[in-house]
């Protein structure tokens, strides 16, 4: 069975501050790891896919690795500014024979001024 | 290219009701999912449809249903609606599980549902 943990659940940090996301997943036979943001009530945003055979992908100010064989995947946010203040959560996928993302509970971020 | 879109965006429902959701698909996308997101959680798996056939289901009792019509277009339908029903529902597209990983899902912005 897949499970997907974030870590911390919750984050303030002052403006400015390098950010890095945690989550993790037990089992590794994953095709991809997708990052999304969600803003209080709103849908998702999808920021960065990790395919299976790629270790990082960047997205201005975005970094996303993806380590398969420990289970892990980071989410840097470089620089971070008010703007980035969400719930991000991460999900990997395709899972149990279709198209069925596994997500974690997500960290909320607030980046104060 | 548009992208996902789902209405009604709010809804409040009476418990023992129904209610019915729906999604447009993003143009090329054949697949539908839809997720149940309750307060401070991830999203969880409620079911998927290709070619307008169920193609999985997650663990949600019978009385939850859809539909995916000709245009790739979806419904969700709810009967005899629980207190804890009240969540946000999300639909995401996408395209064959063969070509997944390579360009991953596109949620809409969900739909909020309150049931009283």
């Amino acid at each position: 069975k897949q499970e997907v943990t974030q870590i911390p659940a919750a984050l303030s940090v002052p403006e400015g501050e390098n950010l890095v996301l945690n989550c993790s997943f037990t089992d590794s036979a994953i095709y991809n790891l997708q990052w999304f943001r969600q803003d209080p009530g709103k849908g998702l945003t999808s920021l960065l896919l990790i395919q299976s055979s790629q270790r990082e992908q960047t997205s201005g100010r975005l970094n996303a690795s993806l380590d398969k064989s420990s289970g892990r995947s980071t989410l840097y946010i470089a620089a971070s500014q008010p703007g980035d203040s969400a719930t991000y959560l991460c999900a990997v996928g395709p899972w149990g024979g279709y198209n069925k993302l596994i997500f974690g509970a997500g960290t909320r971020l607030a980046v104060h001024p | 290219e548009t992208g996902v879109t789902q209405s009604p965006t709010h809804l409040i429902k009476t418990r023992g009701q129904q209610v019915t959701l729906r999604c447009s698909s993003q143009s090329g996308h054949n697949t539908v999912s839809w997720y149940q997101q309750a307060l401070g959680q991830g999203p969880q798996f409620i079911f998927q449809y290709y070619r307008e056939e169920e193609n999985g289901r997650g663990n949600f009792p019978p009385r939850f249903s859809g539909l995916q019509f000709p245009n790739y277009s979806s419904e969700l339908n709810v009967n005899a609606l629980e207190l804890d029903d009240s969540a946000l529902y999300l639909c995401a597209s996408s395209l064959r599980f063969s070509e997944i990983a390579n360009y991953g899902y596109t949620f809409g912005s969900g739909t909020r549902l309150t049931v009283v």
